[in-house]
């Protein structure tokens, strides 16, 4: 079992459609969740970070952790072709206190139609 | 504020050769991390560096070593190169300790290694 799972989409929406994408993982130790968005051909760029369960908003952008069922969202409200790209998530891997490493799900593809 | 720069933007090299790759992060950061995308995937995690050490390494073969140097910028080093080893390479730094609690990591734009 990956520990963090990512439905790869793609996923195709209207401008101006709420959009949400989400993952689960597997180990109830992760605390920190991140969303990263990556335009193609580009390096990833942090969009929210956020630690433990609850919500965190961030303009249009809203990120939700549900630690009871492991699992993660990013909501986009008022979408728009500049927000096509790849989404992913990632957890922080601390692993005997040596190392933060970063576990992405396998991204997923969004596609905002003018 | 510069970002994280990588060099180089792109790279072909031929199966067994050997490659270097370059990084360097935001300023006051220093920890660096490096990574691997393979296409349709997400990054992979290769090493992690602070202070100069080696603090962490994810499953990837010997052929790959990295360094880090006294003003934080990293090399990444893979031997006899692999058409598998075909990806983005991505490198990221990081204000946090390794270990000690939360880590925003920001990554640079990558260098695309193709292998034929």
């Amino acid at each position: 079992q990956k520990e963090v799972e990512q439905d790869p989409g793609p996923l195709s929406v209207p401008e101006g459609a709420i959009v949400s994408l989400n993952c689960t993982y597997s180990n109830s130790a992760f605390q920190y969740f991140m969303w990263y968005r990556q335009y193609s051909r580009k390096g990833p760029e942090l969009l929210m970070y956020t630690y433990s369960s609850g919500n965190k908003e961030d303009g249009r952008f809203t990120a939700q952790v549900d630690k009871s069922s492991k699992y993660i969202s990013l909501f986009i409200r008022d979408s728009q072709p500049s927000d096509s790209a790849t989404y992913l998530c990632a957890t922080l891997g601390n692993y005997g206190g040596a190392t933060n490493k970063l576990i992405f799900g396998t991204g997923t593809l969004l596609a905002v139609q003018p | 504020d510069a970002g994280v720069t990588q060099s180089p933007t792109h790279l072909i090299k031929t199966r067994g050769q050997q490659v270097t790759l370059r990084c360097s992060p935001i300023s006051g950061h220093k920890s660096v991390s490096w990574y691997q995308q393979v296409l349709g995937q997400g990054p992979q995690f290769i090493f992690q560096y602070y202070e100069k050490e080696e603090r962490g390494r994810g499953n990837f073969p010997d052929r790959f070593s990295a360094r880090q140097f006294p003003n934080y910028s990293s090399e990444l080093n893979v031997n006899a190169l692999l058409l598998g080893d075909s990806a983005l390479y991505l490198c990221a730094s990081s204000l946090a300790i390794p270990g000690q609690g939360d880590g925003e990591q920001y990554f640079g734009p990558g260098t695309r290694l193709t292998v034929t």
